[in-house]
């Protein structure tokens, strides 16, 4: 059974209308992690969640928020998707905030920006 | 400053070929752990192999196999006798102590044809 759920696993919108995009786990880890991963490249950190201390990285655009109501659930929300956008976002999850834990991911949801 | 390379960007093989993915990384930290990830077309990342700092162990399962270099600061992954399910993404991924992220290298394709 999957542990990490992304919903939808596809994703249409239009240029400037919000979206979200949506992660659940049955885990009961600690971290929630968002990345992007755009065609033929490594999949790259947004932010995360250690419970519900949010963590930023700096070059990730103020486009893109998240929330984290309680453990089991992340939202990646973009408020005004841009074609730059259009990328497979990837929810992953660690039992904890160290460098030995191992990440799980989820199927991913592919964007598509018209 | 952390880095990791996958200098293969694409390799191709027939079924049952023996295949080898390298790895390369750069610390400055004494404890890190590594780790390969697959990414078959699905999308979804599938743990591997996790390795630390401390353990240069090699590490066989089934068909993949490990080769963990310090020396050489390399971390290669050989699939013996691949198969077509085989085809995929490989990741290889660093973390360095006191973080809970990881350093992702850019991937290699890898396609098996029968």
């Amino acid at each position: 059974d999957a542990m990490v759920i992304q919903n939808p696993r596809y994703q249409v919108t239009q240029f400037g209308k919000p979206v979200t995009l949506s992660c659940s786990q049955t885990l009961n880890h600690n971290v929630m992690y968002w990345y992007q991963q755009k065609s033929s490249q490594a999949p790259k950190l947004l932010f995360h969640y250690y419970d519900k201390d949010f963590n930023n990285e700096a070059d990730t655009p103020d486009n893109f928020q998240s929330r984290r109501p309680n453990t089991s659930f992340c939202f990646l929300d973009i408020r005004s998707p841009g074609l730059g956008d259009a990328a497979m976002y990837l929810c992953a999850t660690a039992p904890g905030g160290l460098a030995k834990n191992i990440q799980y991911f989820g199927a991913g949801t592919r964007l598509s920006v018209l | 400053a952390q880095k990791v390379t996958q200098a293969q960007t694409e390799i191709s093989v027939v079924e049952k070929e023996d295949v080898t993915l390298d790895c390369v990384y750069e610390t400055r930290d004494t404890t890190y752990y590594l780790f390969w990830y697959k990414q078959p077309p699905s999308g979804e990342l599938v743990f591997l192999i996790r390795r630390n700092s401390f353990d240069e162990q090699n590490e066989i399962s089934g068909r993949y196999s490990w080769n963990f270099q310090k020396s050489t600061s390399s971390f290669n992954f050989t699939i013996t006798a691949s198969q077509v399910v085989d085809s995929a993404v490989y990741f290889c991924a660093l973390s360095e102590e006191n973080t809970d992220k990881l350093i992702f290298g850019t991937g290699t394709r890898l396609q098996v044809f029968p």
